[in-house]
């Protein structure tokens, strides 16, 4: 069966400084994994995915992650936080191409100035 | 802009209505997800269809309904309305089937339902 965790709920960063948005994941498949954002009254935007191809996914806007099955996680990283990162962020697990997606729980980013 | 759509955008109404939320899928996309955002819950997921089938069936309630048309878009249906009824309901789309845009989720904007 498939889950998602996210590690934290809200996560606080100053402008300019590194973003670290962690996520773990349990799944019995080879698993695809995304990344999306929601910024205030929006829909959710995918922000990276991970397919199977190379570990270390390039997203927009700057964001990262990288997929290291030892662990079993998904983090999120982006190297300089920008006052428009400022939105939630969530972590998704989709097995036997995408017929179901299990989402975490979201994660509160806070840019501050 | 995701390709999906979803009417209204904004809806209010009061308790023990009726209302039907519209989405049309991203074009060629046969699957159809719902989900229920609200402060106190986080995302729900409610139901997929999948080329007009019922596919799965998460936190739904029985006062909830939904179905997807042979032209693949897609009805929620929410019955006898309550306070905390009041949410963002999202649709979503994937194509599934082969393709760069396999698997991925795309999602509308989101009916903002308000029960008062």
């Amino acid at each position: 069966a498939q889950s998602v965790t996210q590690l934290d709920s809200h996560v606080s960063v100053s402008e300019g400084t590194p973003v670290l948005l962690r996520c773990n994941y349990s799944s019995s498949y080879s698993p695809s994994l995304f990344w999306y954002v929601q910024h205030p009254n929006k829909g959710l935007q995918l922000l990276l995915k991970y397919t199977s191809a190379a570990t270390l996914v390039k997203g927009i806007n700057g964001f990262e992650a990288e997929f290291k099955k030892s662990e079993t996680s998904f983090h999120l990283t982006k190297p300089s936080a920008h006052m428009s990162d400022a939105a939630e962020y969530f972590c998704v697990v989709s097995e036997g191409q995408g017929f179901s997606f299990i989402f975490g729980k979201g994660t509160r980013l806070l840019v501050k100035p | 802009d995701s390709g999906v759509t979803q009417t209204p955008k904004h809806l209010i109404t009061a308790t023990g209505q009726r209302v039907t939320l519209r989405c049309s899928p991203r074009s060629g996309d046969l699957s159809v997800y719902w989900y229920q955002q609200s402060l106190d819950q986080g995302l729900q997921f409610l139901i997929q269809y999948y080329n007009g089938e019922e596919r799965a069936k998460g936190n739904i309630l029985e006062r909830f309904s939904a179905q997807q048309f042979p032209d693949l878009h897609s009805e929620l249906n929410l019955s006898s309305l309550e306070l905390g009824d009041s949410a963002l309901y999202f649709c979503a789309s994937s194509a599934i089937a082969g393709g760069p845009d396999t698997g991925e989720l795309f999602f509308g904007e989101g009916s903002r339902l308000t029960v008062l």
